[in-house]
């Protein structure tokens, strides 16, 4: 069983495109991490929500709580966004990884 | 500031050999985590520590110690390499404090090891 699932596995789309990641949880959480990991295989941190909704440039993440669900939203999107995207939840110490969703936006 | 340092960034050992990765912050962060990331599978924890001298175990602990004898080091140890052990370790550190412990992890740029 998998504590974190996102959806979609894999995105292509068009250079400027409104694209739209999944996630949602089974366990409770204290806060729902979303992070980037480069093709070269570095992972950076994007967001931490507990609640409601957060933006940083064209990145939107939203949480809702009572469903067990958050989303990813990039707007305009650019080649440079391809990455893949990995929803993580943190309950008590312990932390739980979606396994990802690889993004390729095409120019 | 360095962030998280881990070392080596690449390594082929043979079954049955020993081996430490080496994992160095320089934030004072208090936590500490290593996570291994297989293909098609999300990251797994395997063992995390919340300050000097404390650790504990996360999901997939098997095979592996640690030791936390300092806030900036947090050393991943295999004993007896085995084939299921090939696989990217991460990892990653983060502050928690007056308030809660809702900070972001940074990580590290992983070590890549294969087991032959």
């Amino acid at each position: 069983k998998n504590e974190v699932e996102q959806s979609p596995q894999n995105l292509t789309a068009q250079e400027g495109e409104f694209i739209t990641i999944n996630c949602s949880y089974s366990v409770g959480i204290s806060a729902l991490h979303w992070l980037q990991q480069h093709p070269g295989g570095g992972i950076v941190s994007l967001f931490m929500l507990s609640s409601g909704k957060k933006k940083h440039g064209r990145l939107i993440a939203t949480i809702n709580i009572q469903e067990k669900h958050s989303s990813l939203h990039i707007t305009a999107s650019h080649p440079r966004d391809s990455a893949v995207y990995i929803c993580a939840v943190r309950t008590g110490n312990q932390f739980y990884f979606g396994t990802g969703t690889s993004l390729t936006v095409i120019p | 500031n360095a962030g998280v340092t881990q070392t080596p960034k690449f390594r082929i050992l043979k079954i049955g050999q020993s081996m430490t990765l080496q994992c160095a912050q320089d934030m004072n962060h208090n936590y500490m985590y290593w996570y291994r990331q297989d293909p098609g599978m999300g990251l797994k924890l395997i063992y995390y520590s919340v300050g000097a001298g404390i650790t504990d175990k996360g999901e997939v602990p098997n095979g592996y110690n640690v030791s936390r004898s300092t806030t900036e080091d947090f050393p991943l140890r295999l004993e007896l390499a085995a084939p299921s052990q090939t696989s990217v370790y991460f990892c990653a550190s983060r502050m928690t404090g007056w308030g809660g412990g809702n900070q972001p992890q940074h990580f590290g740029d992983g070590t890549r090891l294969s087991i032959l």
